[in-house]
Formats: C-alpha cells, sequence, structure tokens
C-alpha cells in the first residue's frame, strides 16, 4: 500500500550542528508534505510544511525541501539547539481508498542534541 | 480558546471491559480526526470526520467506533478492550477537512489495557 518512510529513526547531534531528516513517499500524485514536532508528553505540533509546487520552504533555522521526481523531502535544522530534542514526524497525503487522500506519517525520528 | 481538549489523560481498563475517549474542540473547525501513536509506528489514523453528521475508517478501525455527537464533539468507544488497544490516543481537528491543511492535536490519553 501507500507509505511514508522515514529515516534515521534515531539522531544525535552536537549543539550548533545541522541535522537532517529525510522522508520518501509512494503517491506520485502527493501534494502536501507537513513536519510536526513532538516533545516529550506532548503533542504534536506543526512546525513547517511545504506544497508540491514549491522546491524549498525556509523558516529561521529549519527548512524543507521537495525533490517530486525522486519522491523525497527533508527536513533541515541548522545550528541546533537543546530546545530542538524532540520526535520529528513528516507526512504526506496519500491515496487511502475509494477516491479519498488522507495524511500519513511517517514513524518518527528522535532528535537529541547534546550540549 | 482553549483548543482540542480530550478526556480522560490517563486510564487503565482490564480485557473486555468498555470505555469512551471524549474529545471538543472550540475552534469551529469542520473536521476532527483520532489517531493511535504506538512506540516506533508514528501516529495511524483510526477514524475521521470531515463534518458534523459523517465518520469514516482511517488505517485502523478494527475495535473501534466513533460518534461525531455535533460540530464540537468527537468520541471514540473501545467496547471489548484487548491488550493490543493500549496505546495514546490522539485526537486532532482542522479547519475545513482538506489534506492540505494544519491539524490542531489535543494533549493525549494514555490508555492501558491489561
Amino acid at each position: 500500500g501507500e507509505n511514508v518512510e522515514q529515516h534515521p529513526s534515531t539522531l544525535s547531534v552536537q549543539e550548533g550542528d545541522s541535522a537532517v531528516i529525510k522522508c520518501t513517499y509512494s503517491d506520485s500524485a502527493s501534494n502536501y508534505f507537513p513536519w510536526y514536532k513532538q516533545e516529550l508528553g506532548k503533542r504534536p505540533q506543526l512546525i513547517i510544511d511545504i506544497r508540491s509546487n514549491v522546491g524549498e520552504k525556509k523558516d529561521q533555522r529549519i527548512a524543507v525541501t521537495l525533490n517530486k521526481t525522486a519522491k523525497h523531502f527533508s527536513l533541515h535544522i541548522t545550528e541546533t539547539q537543546p530546545e530542538d530534542s524532540a520526535v520529528y514526524f513528516c507526512a504526506a497525503t496519500l491515496y487511502s481508498g475509494a477516491g479519498s487522500y488522507q495524511l500519513t506519517f511517517g514513524k518518527g525520528t528522535k532528535l537529541s542534541v547534546i550540549p | 480558546n482553549a483548543g482540542v481538549t480530550q478526556t480522560p489523560k490517563f486510564q487503565v481498563l482490564k480485557t473486555g471491559q468498555s470505555m469512551t475517549l471524549q474529545c471538543a474542540q472550540d475552534m469551529n473547525h469542520n473536521s476532527m480526526y483520532w489517531y493511535r501513536q504506538d512506540p516506533g509506528m508514528g501516529l495511524r489514523l483510526i477514524y475521521y470526520s470531515a463534518s458534523e453528521g459523517t465518520t469514516d475508517k482511517g488505517e485502523v478501525p478494527n475495535g473501534y467506533n466513533v460518534s461525531r455527537l455535533n460540530k464540537r464533539e468527537f468520541s471514540l468507544r473501545l467496547e471489548s478492550a484487548a491488550p493490543s488497544q493500549t496505546s495514546v490516543y490522539f485526537c486532532a481537528s482542522s479547519p475545513t477537512g482538506s489534506t492540505n491543511e494544519k491539524l490542531f492535536f489535543g494533549s493525549g490519553t494514555q490508555l492501558s489495557v491489561l
């Protein structure tokens, strides 16, 4: 079936370094790709999203890139800080049957920023 | 403005017991969702309601039922709980139900089935 693959499952970086999380998707008709951040014990919250008509989007220290031909998108965090430590989920709109599209999440990446 | 409110926050059930998870939003959103989150599995959609009066199955609906009571409230019922339903459950809402818009999540319900 349609799915979203996310890598790596865990990532440790030194404070100040950059972090990159990658996702691939299977449905060439997908057109929306959000990223959610979930701090320990908290709810997921949207941090950035990108639509299929855009190749890159930035918001301060975070950026997302999209390669529709290769069907992959990535989250880039620069100058990482301890408060960036969290689980990050990518997602994509995938066909779920009966003419319906639903947001499907990757399995998450646990990012640890070491002071 | 509380956003999305879920109750209870924690619940322990015995196998075979039933319970209802409650969710309410005060943002006048049309669409509401129930997800479950298991370690290493991400967020999986159980049921959703695109608008008041409609409900549809998601990826993992077996063992659950839902009710969209009104525009504000969307409940999830476990009729006969099983240990496989031990999970963290999140309710979410979105303004119009388009798949291209932000989801607003509740704070979650941690459910243990013994």
